[in-house]
């Protein structure tokens, strides 16, 4: 199977702060991956779909990059709503994983 | 507008059986692949089944390969998870979410339902 190892795990940022998320997959995936947030108590929703396609209604200030094996969530400039955990999602193989999770919490 | 409603979780004894069900609207639901996806306490989420939108290509997860089935009736709606001899480590939420492709290769998960929890204890 396909391992998507995702860091941090954690992170504490400002209003208005550029946050980055990385997800690395354990073999060539193409562009195969997706993000989702989580807001506490809530379902995930999509953020971003074929590393780098932002979902229709997602602010701009989310983007996605990369290709292969590593890939990257960018918020441009974090907003109080943005307090989330974030996940990214492979689906390269016939079994889809998920990264750990990043918890972003503000500062 | 589109709507996934998942029921039938609560409280089982180990190695019993829990069959979930998830009740789509708002789309042709014979047209997309469906997931299964779930979220331990506290913990992240675990990608556990798919369906394709006929019902012949299925893969699950290795933790609950052997033990889970998941099936659809497209004539109802409804996505099911037939959970077969359970363990403390399956309590989760437990979501249902639609794939926007019919069959494999997947692509992502949109719209996802609110989840119903399954807890495993004696």
């Amino acid at each position: 199977d396909i391992q998507m190892t995702q860091s941090p795990s954690s992170l504490s940022a400002s209003v208005g702060d550029r946050v980055t998320i990385t997800c690395r997959a354990s073999q060539n995936i193409n562009t195969f991956v997706n993000w989702y947030q989580q807001k506490a108590g809530e379902a995930p929703e999509l953020l971003i779909y074929v590393a780098t396609s932002l979902q229709r209604g997602v602010p701009s200030r989310f983007s996605g990059s990369g290709s292969g094996t590593d890939f990257t969530l960018t918020i441009s400039s974090l907003q109080p709503e943005d307090l989330a955990t974030y996940y990214c999602q492979q689906t390269y193989g016939e079994t889809l994983t998920f990264g750990g999770g990043t918890k972003v919490e503000l500062k | 507008q589109v709507q996934l409603v998942e029921s039938g979780g609560g409280v089982v004894q180990p190695g019993r059986s829990l069959r979930l069900s998830c009740a789509a609207s708002g789309f042709t639901f014979s047209s997309y692949s469906m997931h299964w996806v779930r979220q331990a306490p506290g913990k992240g989420l675990e990608w556990v089944a798919v369906t394709s939108y006929d019902g012949g290509n299925k893969f699950y997860a290795d933790s609950v390969k052997g033990r889970f089935t998941v099936s659809r009736d497209n004539s109802k709606n409804t996505l099911y998870l037939q959970m077969n001899s359970l363990r403390a480590e399956d309590t989760a939420v437990y979501f249902c979410a639609r794939d926007q492709t019919d069959n494999y290769p997947f692509n992502w998960l949109d719209p996802w339902g609110q989840g119903t929890l399954v807890t495993v204890s004696s």
